[in-house]
């Protein structure tokens, strides 16, 4: 069974960072993409970016290339998402996805999210 | 950028009634194009991939049509457990949701 366990909910500091982690299980962690998507209270869904755990490939939505930095470790089977200097804007859930075939393709399992909470 | 607009926002209908929900698009998306269905506090689920196809386990009740820019989900008899919000997803080129449709019982 493929699941994608995400941890738990962080608290950050105005202008510091948080990595938040997404653990695969039930298929090859190299054989697919993991996407990235941000849900701010209230709101729709935002497209972060994707990485291709194999070759450590990645694409990032323009308005996260700054933000967002997304990794791979193939011996963890882990994707990672580590966002900086966090503004009040960075409070949101943030799911990981994985793509069903490559990265022009749909997003056939979802982590539980987890809840980023930016506060002083 | 492709921009993705899902109408209407919200929709209120009835145990029973047909359902139709729309998606278009700025340009051509070539059928590149998902449906994901959101209840509250959970995570979204793919209902329908490549514009018309259904993914296992979904119910047949849920179908998805168009080409070009228009797209539509139809849901042929409303049941409650279907009280969701509901994204198109394009990944013809970039990757993009629309806003949402919000779907409540009337």
């Amino acid at each position: 069974e493929v699941q994608l366990q995400q941890s738990g909910p962080e608290v950050g500091r105005p202008g510091s960072s948080v990595k938040i982690s997404c653990k695969a299980s039930g298929y090859t962690f190299t054989d697919y993409v993991m996407n990235w998507v941000k849900q701010s209270p209230g709101q729709g869904l935002e497209w972060i970016g994707w990485i291709d755990p194999e070759y450590g490939s990645t694409d990032y939505a323009e308005k996260f290339k700054k933000k967002a930095t997304l990794t791979a470790d193939t011996s963890s089977n882990t994707a990672y998402i580590q966002l900086s200097s966090l503004t009040s804007e960075d409070t949101a859930t943030y799911f990981c996805a994985r793509s069903t075939e490559g990265i022009v393709s749909s997003l056939d399992y979802w982590g539980q999210g987890v809840m980023v909470t930016v506060s002083s | 950028d492709i921009q993705m607009t899902q109408s209407p926002p919200v929709l209120s209908a009835s145990v029973g009634d047909r359902v139709t929900l729309s998606c278009k698009a700025s340009q051509n998306i070539n059928k590149n194009l998902d449906w994901y269905q959101q209840k509250h506090g959970e995570a979204p689920k793919l209902l329908i991939y490549y514009t018309n196809n259904l993914q296992t386990g979904i119910p047949s009740r849920f179908s998805g049509s168009g080409s070009g820019t228009d797209y539509t989900l139809t849901i042929s008899s409303l049941q409650p457990e279907d009280v969701a919000t509901y994204y198109c997803y394009q990944y013809n080129s970039g990757w993009t949701f629309g806003g949402g449709t919000k779907l409540e019982l009337k």
